[in-house]
């Protein structure tokens, strides 16, 4: 089946600076990924997603980049606020299912 | 998107019991999937609720352990049987509304205590 690997496992950065989290998959034939931001007790809330057939996309102050011959995609925050302060996954679609990455908690300092 | 329930929301239950789960959707979805996240850990799929037949379990997971139900396209249980501490964790349903997309929305989750 699929694995993926994200990194960094914690990230700090100070408000208004960028954060980029990464994400290696192994099966070629995935061919969706999504980001998730889960806020402490909170659900896992989908924020951004790309297919395989795109490189990039964006929604204001987040993108997701793909690149699909090293197998790695990334997400990336600008002008971070301390409101984007959770913890981010990854996944990568294999078969019908989705295998999650292990997790980014990030925090943004005031 | 859809709006996506579960009961209860938390439970303490003693070992060697059983909790039902509830997923209650607000339309009818293609898709229904049942995650455990442990504390501080990612997110792990249990099994696919496959309406009117069996579920599809991963590796790991096993009918008598977690039987699941889905009797029509927004509804779903998760049994955890025989409740031992290791199943302390939190519960999620998360289903995909459409055939032929991938967005895939999760409940609020099922806080669950064994002691």
């Amino acid at each position: 089946g699929e694995n993926v690997e994200q990194h960094p496992s914690t990230l700090s950065v100070q408000e208004g600076d960028s954060a980029v989290i990464k994400c290696t998959y192994s099966d070629s034939a995935s061919n969706y990924f999504p980001w998730y931001k889960q806020e402490l007790g909170k659900r896992p809330q989908l924020i951004i997603d790309i297919r395989s057939n795109v490189g990039e996309k964006k929604d204001q102050r987040i993108a997701v980049t793909l690149n699909k011959t090293a197998k790695h995609f990334s997400l990336h925050i600008t002008e971070t606020q301390p409101e984007d302060s959770a913890v981010y996954f990854c996944a990568g679609k294999g078969g019908n299912q989705f295998y999650f990455g292990t997790g980014t908690s990030l925090t943004v300092i005031p | 998107s859809a709006v996506i329930s579960q009961k209860p929301s938390r439970d303490i239950c003693q070992r060697g019991t059983s909790l039902t789960i509830q997923c209650q959707v607000d339309s009818q979805v293609t898709m229904m999937f049942w995650y455990r996240q442990q504390p501080g850990q990612s997110l792990t799929l249990i099994a696919t609720a496959n309406q009117g037949s069996e579920a599809t379990y991963e590796s790991g997971f096993v009918i008598d352990k977690f039987p699941i139900s889905r009797p029509n396209l927004t509804f779903s249980t998760l049994t955890v049987s025989n409740l031992s501490p290791e199943d302390s964790s939190i519960y999620l349903c998360s289903v995909r509304l459409r055939q032929g997309t991938y967005e895939q929305y999760f409940g609020p989750g099922t806080r669950l205590t064994v002691t």
